[in-house]
């Protein structure tokens, strides 16, 4: 069964609206979670580390006040894109490490893809 | 920074047979993860192997193995038997063994076709 979901899997918005995401991790309660970003065609771009009880951590070139990460519980990280634009129009996955004994796998939700128009 | 080299955009292989796809990576730590993702069309990243870089002996599971060299910084992948359901974007990833949860750094991934 799933062990990280994401909601929604897709979502359509206007240019200038802000749209939330959701990462859920099922069985393992997770004190840090990363956010990565695909573009069509392209590798997984890690975009930020969600911490629980912290602010995230920013890769560079990512902008923070654009990507608001809220990581709420140890089995709950949110994903804000403020004033999307079409640019922003991309897939977003998270993903989740259990720890040990799992060593450094990491379990990924199934994705969100988000159009902007 | 570690990055992850993937040389090869696409391969085909036919059923039943044999295919092996690249990973190089550079690195200046020497306890580090390797791993390869499988990408099917619904773009749900499935883990298909890990390596530990202290482990010598190389990892398989069922039909997928590696070769993995650690002072030429290779990562190799060896599918056999093929199946059509082997067919994916397969993405080879780098993590840092810090003791906690680590960011993974990809390669650009190879597609895998699967004929018959």
């Amino acid at each position: 069964g799933a062990v990280v979901s994401q909601h929604p899997s897709r979502v359509i918005c206007k240019s200038g609206t802000s749209v939330k995401i959701e990462c859920r991790s099922l069985d393992f309660q997770a004190t840090t979670m990363f956010w990565y970003r695909q573009f069509p065609k392209q590798s997984l771009m890690l975009m930020a580390t969600s911490n629980e009880g912290s602010k995230a951590t920013y890769e560079q070139g990512v902008e923070k006040d654009k990507f608001l990460i809220n990581h709420a519980s140890l089995t709950l990280s949110t994903l804000t894109v403020t004033s999307a634009h079409p640019e922003d129009s991309s897939f977003y996955i998270c993903s989740v490490p259990p720890g040990t004994p799992f060593g450094e796998t990491q379990y990924f939700g199934p994705g969100t893809r988000l159009l902007v128009l | 920074a570690q990055t992850v080299t993937q040389s090869q955009p696409e391969m085909s292989v036919q059923e039943a047979e044999t295919v092996t796809l690249s990973c190089t990576y550079d690195t200046s730590e020497s306890d580090y993860y390797l791993f390869w993702y499988k990408q099917p069309p619904s773009r749900q990243m499935i883990l298909v192997i890990r390596q530990e870089a202290y482990k010598q002996q190389n990892a398989t599971e069922n039909r997928f193995s590696v070769n993995f060299q650690k002072a030429a910084k290779s990562f190799s992948l060896k599918i056999s038997d093929s199946q059509l359901g082997d067919a994916a974007m397969y993405f080879c990833a780098y993590s840092l063994n810090t003791g906690t949860a680590s960011k993974l750094t990809f390669g650009t991934g190879t597609r895998l076709q699967v004929t018959l």
